[in-house]
């Protein structure tokens, strides 16, 4: 069945250090990657999306790379703040239908070391 | 910012109980879903709806369950005979109509004893 994955339960980098989380998807109808930071009690929040025409996107401090042959998707934190502490989340969007339903992966903690 | 409100924020309830879990979408959004988070996992689609019907919901969303958006700010969802299994974070999300990006409210947390 369809599922999007993610490699690491989780992930401890040094403040100021750069983070790479990465996250495996299985639907190839999946046209749109999205994302999302969830700190503890709270909903998710959007970081940034990427769709399947592109191979990397740029934020101000994350990138998201897309490589659709081996369907891997990551997300890179530039110079890790304390406050990148959470937990993230890539999700995918099938192409058909169009509903927005997003399939969620399983969750990557981000711990920052001071 | 516009946000997606979410009440109440915790919910206490007996087994075999009814609740409705309310959520105010964004207000110009016309796509709306509900997700739920079990503790300690991913978070799981429910139910997307649009156009005042449900446009697709996942072999979670079984009969118990049922979404209403009762007025023009209001989207609910009611699960009518509560099971210990459905404790839970409940996110309702929304979003607009030239966007894919789903905005996602703070969550209720259903507690089912």
């Amino acid at each position: 069945g369809e599922s999007v994955g993610l490699h690491l339960p989780t992930l401890s980098v040094q403040e100021g250090d750069n983070s790479i989380i990465n996250c495996a998807y299985s639907n190839s109808a999946s046209d749109y990657f999205i994302w999302y930071k969830q700190e503890s009690g709270k909903g998710p929040q959007f970081i940034i999306d990427i769709r399947s025409n592109m191979d990397k996107r740029q934020g101000q401090r994350v990138t998201v790379l897309l490589n659709k042959t081996v369907k891997h998707l990551s997300l890179q934190i530039a110079a890790t703040q304390p406050g990148d502490s959470a937990v993230y989340f890539c999700a995918e969007s099938p192409g058909s239908g169009n509903t927005g339903k997003l399939i969620f992966g399983q969750g990557t903690t981000l711990q920052v070391k001071p | 910012e516009p946000e997606v409100t979410q009440t109440p924020s915790h919910q206490v309830t007996q087994m075999g109980q009814e609740v409705i879990l309310r959520c105010v979408p964004i207000s110009n959004h016309l796509y709306f879903y509900w997700y739920r988070q079990i503790l300690g996992q991913k978070v799981e689609f429910l139910v997307s709806f649009y156009n005042n019907e449900i446009s697709e919901k996942s072999e979670i969303f079984d009969d118990q369950f049922s979404v209403e958006r009762p007025d023009g700010s209001n989207f609910t969802l009611k699960i009518r005979s509560t099971k210990l299994e459905d404790s839970a974070m409940y996110f309702c999300a929304s979003r607009g109509n030239s966007g894919r990006v789903g905005i996602f409210g703070q969550g209720t947390r259903l507690t089912v004893v």
